[in-house]
């Protein structure tokens, strides 16, 4: 069975700094998908970054960067120029083959201001 | 990108009703859509895998006669928590598959039993 692991529950960082949340996970399928999700307080499920496993450029969407290590697999994100409505719980996601989508237990990111 | 609408968004209920939630995608068709579950400050489970015109698949531990999943139509499916109890309040989401690695979510929905 697949699990994904996030080690870090809360982070903090300073404005306009960078942040890095680390996500591992375990799979022995080769083709699969992983993801970083937002969730604010309205808790609507936000989607940050998207990857897929047989892609080995890193994906990127604006200020935030993912490292996919896939041999290691460990699929970090990187907020850089951190803002105050970047403050949210974050989680790592794996979607297999079947479409069934495995959260992390989620970090929560403090932005100060 | 795709929309998926949940409703209600929060419903109060007492003690041993029945309560309804919606999951309709918008502007797209949906042959597959998801039920998870969150608690307070946890991550989300997934309770169940709705099919358009079958059976729901349910994840283990989760009580088919309890949360019913109908999904009779491809932009509708939706979750009955049946003989609804304390411990069943909870915020529900949906998903929708759009495509093979690609699922947007709705935006919950908070149920709480009185």
């Amino acid at each position: 069975a697949q699990t994904v692991t996030q080690s870090q529950p809360e982070m903090s960082v300073q404005e306009a700094e960078t942040v890095t949340l680390s996500c591992t996970y375990d799979t022995s399928e080769s083709d699969y998908y992983l993801f970083w999700y937002k969730q604010p307080p309205s808790r609507q499920m936000i989607l940050v970054i998207r990857q897929e496993a047989y892609k080995q450029q890193n994906a990127t969407e604006n200020r935030f960067s993912v490292n996919f290590q896939k041999a290691a697999k460990s699929f970090s994100l990187k907020i850089s120029d951190s803002q105050l409505g970047d403050a949210a719980m974050y989680f790592c996601a794996y979607l297999n083959r079947d479409d069934k989508i495995i959260f992390g237990k989620g970090t929560r990111l403090h932005i100060l201001p | 990108g795709a929309v998926v609408s949940q409703h209600p968004s929060w419903v109060i209920c007492k003690s041993g009703t029945s309560v309804k939630i919606e999951c309709r995608s918008l502007d797209f068709q949906a042959t597959t859509m998801f039920w998870y579950r969150q608690f307070p400050k946890q991550s989300l489970m997934l309770m169940a895998t709705s099919n358009e015109g079958s059976k729901a698949t349910y994840e283990q531990g989760v009580e088919k006669d309890k949360f019913l999943i109908n999904h009779a139509s491809l932009t509708l499916s939706t979750l009955t928590v049946t003989s609804a109890h304390p411990e069943d309040s909870s915020f529900y989401i949906c998903s929708a598959r759009v495509q093979p690695g690609e699922l947007f979510f709705g935006e919950g929905s908070r149920l709480t039993v009185l």
